[in-house]
């Protein structure tokens, strides 16, 4: 069962460009809702994250925008670079056990 | 100790052999998680202990599946009978406990049953 639906399945934005993805949740119980960046051969590394009594968190180009009543939540990074490129998960959990993943939005920053 | 190990980072094996694959967290951890990824997909979760004990264990993990965490420290996952389904990536991450741990993971166990 898919707790967590994440969109796009990929996305293609021009350096310097600003990267939107976004996740939908299901479980009122989930209260830790993290981003992680994968690059190909290496395992998840968070990124950011947060929780729900706040509605944004910026750490230097990443933002995550957090709607409770709608229950979604989105990561938009700024002045996005080709190192960037990468595939970002969204994840919601209780706690930080049995994370639920989203499918992952592959990302492709162009020069 | 600069992170989460695991080992082999790579294995293929014929179907209806076992595997045990190996993680090693960051010393200081006492909660590791094992995840499973398939291509395309994000990471499901299959267990998580808390020290030695075993405390959650999705419906993803069948029968086949076993995993323990001896004295707290390093786990093992092990797959009996093994399936062309069960090839996927097998990811372990470990954590402090608390609700604000940041869970850090490993770079995977590539499995490949042919």
């Amino acid at each position: 069962q898919q707790q967590v639906k994440q969109s796009p399945q990929s996305l293609i934005v021009q350096k310097g460009g600003i990267s939107i993805i976004n996740c939908a949740y299901e479980n009122t119980a989930f209260d830790y809702f993290p981003w992680y960046q994968q690059f190909p051969g290496k395992g998840p590394a968070l990124l950011i994250a947060i929780r729900p009594d706040v509605s944004e968190k910026k750490e230097g180009r990443f933002t995550i925008s957090f709607n409770k009543s709608a229950k979604q939540f989105s990561l938009h990074i700024m002045d996005s670079q080709p190192g960037d490129s990468a595939t970002y998960f969204c994840a919601a959990s209780k706690g930080n056990n049995d994370m639920r993943f989203g499918a992952g939005t592959r990302l492709t920053v162009k020069p | 100790d600069t992170g989460v190990s695991q080992d082999p980072r790579h294995k293929i094996t014929k179907r209806g052999q076992n595997v045990t694959f190996r993680c090693d967290p960051i010393s200081e951890h006492n909660r590791l998680y094992w995840y499973r990824q398939t291509l395309g997909q994000g990471p499901e979760f299959l267990t998580y202990f808390q020290n030695e004990a075993q405390l959650e264990k999705s419906r993803l993990l069948s029968d086949r599946f076993s995993a323990e965490r001896p004295k707290g420290s390093f786990s093992t996952l092990e797959i009996q009978r093994t399936e062309q389904g069960d090839s996927a990536m097998y990811l372990c991450a470990s954590s402090l406990m608390g609700a604000r741990a940041e869970a850090f993971f490993g770079q995977g166990t590539r499995l490949t049953v042919v």
